[in-house]
């Protein structure tokens, strides 16, 4: 079983509807993110969070929202899709006690086409 | 601002060669580390290695080596002995205490290893 599990893989919908993507983690770490990938740009943060009370906006949070349910669940709503939005979304875990020198362990990613 | 900068968009590369692919970087934070990231085709995002700012020795694993010139803000990875299965996009990321634990992508290069 994957450690980080990005739901759903695919989904396609219309401009205006509203979208949650899931992502829960099996790896115990305390920091989760949501990024967006789109060609040529590389992948751009959206939203972080530090500890399930604790949400910060990234690079790019405008038009998202995020919810930190539990340590291990991070979800990231679209609240009223719209065609720019379409990309690849990833969510990606990290260990703040392991220090400084430790990888961003990302899922699978979500495919989002929004026509 | 931290910055990371890959400035070859598609590398070639013969089976069993080796092959370089740059990054260069941009920080006025004296910690920070860098990361390498592989996606193959099917998307996900693989780690590869790190190197620390303050790592007296360039980093080694398996096939993958980082060439860290820090006087010249590089980072560059080396894959050795090129196999098929290492065509995939390759992204370097930065983070520094800057930006505390968030990652900065490069757009990646696509690197195509033929027979």
């Amino acid at each position: 079983d994957a450690d980080v599990t990005q739901t759903p893989r695919n989904r396609i919908t219309k401009t205006g509807k509203r979208i949650m993507l899931e992502c829960s983690q099996t790896k115990g770490h305390d920091r989760m993110y949501w990024y967006r990938q789109d060609p040529g740009l590389g992948l751009r943060l959206i939203y972080y969070s530090f500890d399930v009370k604790d949400i910060n906006k990234g690079e790019i949070s405008d038009g998202y929202s995020v919810s930190r349910q539990a340590q291990a669940k991070f979800s990231l709503s679209l609240e009223s899709a719209i065609p720019n939005q379409t990309a690849l979304y990833f969510c990606a875990t990290s260990d703040a006690s392991q220090g400084s020198n430790q990888p961003q362990h990302f899922g699978d990613g979500t495919r989002l086409s929004i026509l | 601002a931290q910055k990371i900068t890959q400035t070859q968009p598609g590398m070639f590369v013969q089976e069993k060669e080796a092959v370089t692919l740059d990054c260069t970087y941009d920080t006025s934070d004296p910690s920070y580390g860098l990361f390498w990231y592989k996606q193959p085709s099917s998307g996900e995002m693989i780690f590869l290695i790190y190197q620390g700012s303050y790592d007296q020795q360039n980093a080694t694993e398996g096939r993958y080596s980082l060439n860290f010139q820090k006087a010249r803000k590089s980072a560059n990875l080396v894959i050795s002995a090129s196999q098929l299965g290492d065509s995939a996009m390759y992204f370097c990321a930065m983070r520094g205490r800057e930006n505390t634990d968030k990652l900065i992508f490069g757009t990646g290069t696509r690197l195509q290893v033929f027979p």
